[in-house]
């Protein structure tokens, strides 16, 4: 069956370094995958695209990269600040209009 | 801005009671979600719709049904609540007939089934 996995384990990290967070996948073979934001008690918003024809997309200090042949995305937070801390998504095309999610990897920057 | 609304963010219910859910979204999109979000389970998708009067089961569909009949509005209903259904519900729209799309959520309704 498809399945998407992200650390459940939250991380923790110093003001200022670089978030790497994990994004793996089996059984499927998505044309793009997504990359979503959630704060406590609110929606996700969208954050980033990225088609498997692309190795990395870079928006200001977020980047993603997308191995198709590892079946992993990586999704970076470079100089990180408090006010990034939050549950980040991982969201994979399934065929037709269906996006699959993971559970998600929550984040924790301390100052 | 798209802005997606629900119609409540916290409800309280009792088993066996008919259940709404009403999303609303503002921008013209013909896609329109609704999930379930549960801790350690992530989204998990219980209908889709991508244009009025269409819909597509989820992953979960059992126990709920949908309706469209406005392109601006989706709504979820709960048959007969049960309190496995005790969950956050986010209802979610995209602009446009391809599945690349981002999605707008809206902020989510916390329902308890009592």
């Amino acid at each position: 069956s498809q399945k998407i996995e992200q650390n459940s384990e939250a991380l923790n990290i110093q003001e200022g370094k670089t978030a790497t967070l994990t994004c793996n996948y089996t059984n499927y073979s998505p044309a793009y995958l997504q990359w979503y934001r959630q704060d406590p008690g609110r929606g996700p918003v969208f954050l980033l695209l990225i088609r498997e024809n692309e190795k990395e997309k870079r928006k200001e200090r977020l980047k993603v990269t997308f191995d198709t042949t590892l079946k992993q995305s990586l999704f970076h937070i470079t100089a990180s600040q408090p006010a990034d801390s939050a549950t980040y998504l991982c969201a994979l095309e399934a065929g037709g209009f269906k996006t699959i999610f993971g559970a998600g990897t929550r984040l924790f920057v301390k100052a | 801005d798209v802005k997606v609304t629900q119609s409540s963010r916290y409800l309280v219910k009792r088993t066996g009671e008919k259940v709404f859910l009403e999303c609303v979204q503002d921008m013209d999109h013909e896609n329109m979600f609704w999930y379930r979000q549960d801790p350690g389970l992530g989204l998990r998708l219980i209908y889709f719709s991508y244009d009025v009067k269409m819909k597509e089961k989820g992953d979960i569909p059992e126990g709920y049904s949908v309706s469209r009949e406005k392109k601006e509005r989706f709504s979820l209903i709960l048959e007969s609540a049960s309190t496995n259904q005790t969950s956050m519900y986010l209802c979610a729209s995209s602009l446009g007939t391809s599945g690349d799309n981002e999605q707008f959520f809206g902020p989510g309704t916390r329902l308890t089934v009592l």
